[in-house]
């Protein structure tokens, strides 16, 4: 089925550790971006690609990598897990260009990362 | 983007209509009204959106005001699997470069039986 895909679904990291949350979409969406989840706030932008090759920042950028060498995967790296990044991760993307553009985001499963 | 206002909770008898209200008086002519809702654990999933005209689809409909300033969702025979945060969010037509939407945290819905 056509969508996003997250992996993994689950993750406990050591403080200082580091790792990479994947993100794949099969739509040729253009945007793709990660967001984190936390009890009692909304949803915080982290990164966002607007197309290969270009990435920026949103909210939350601090303690997080991305890069975007493809259209179809975006990954996410926490270069040292602290236990503040303790958090539900959760990929977005969508269209960009022409009328598709309206459409709304479609989202992954989530990664529920614990840092301990 | 505008902000949005949502009533924190709602609750709703299973097979009767839904309406959940948002505000978002600071509306600007080109952006869309989206809603999305987010059940139990999973990622959020786009509902509908509009501009000024009604709109409905196979899971809603979306009712805008005249002034734009205020929309409701309705889920015309909620059921329990319609049990879920639903949050209203604006966002601009043609945003380009600059997808950055607000995340409220949304009206946590219950369809009890």
């Amino acid at each position: 089925n056509a969508g996003v895909t997250q992996t993994p679904k689950f993750q406990v990291l050591k403080t200082g550790q580091s790792m990479t949350l994947q993100c794949a979409q099969d739509m040729n969406h253009e945007y793709m971006s990660w967001y984190r989840q936390d009890p009692g706030m909304g949803l915080r932008l982290i990164h966002y690609s607007v197309g290969a090759g270009i990435t920026d920042q949103g909210e939350v950028p601090n303690g997080y990598n991305v890069s975007r060498s493809t259209t179809e995967d975006f990954p996410l790296r926490l270069l040292s897990a602290a236990p503040s990044q303790t958090s539900v991760y959760f990929c977005a993307s969508s269209y960009i260009q022409g009328a598709r553009a309206n459409y709304g985001y479609t989202f992954g499963s989530g990664t529920r990362l614990t840092v301990v | 983007d505008a902000k949005t206002t949502q009533p924190t909770s709602m609750d709703c008898a299973e097979g009767r209509a839904a309406n959940l209200p948002c505000n978002h008086s600071t509306i600007s002519g080109n952006e869309y009204v989206y809603w999305y809702r987010q059940i139990h654990s999973q990622g959020p999933q786009y509902i509908i959106h509009g501009l000024k005209n009604n709109e409905t689809n196979e899971m809603a409909s979306l009712i805008i005001t005249e002034d734009r300033k205020s929309s409701t969702l309705i889920l015309p025979h909620a059921t329990l699997r319609d049990t879920a945060v639903y949050y209203c969010i604006v966002r601009a037509l043609n945003a380009g470069n600059n997808r950055k939407l607000i995340w409220g945290l949304g009206t946590s819905l219950a369809v009890n039986p």
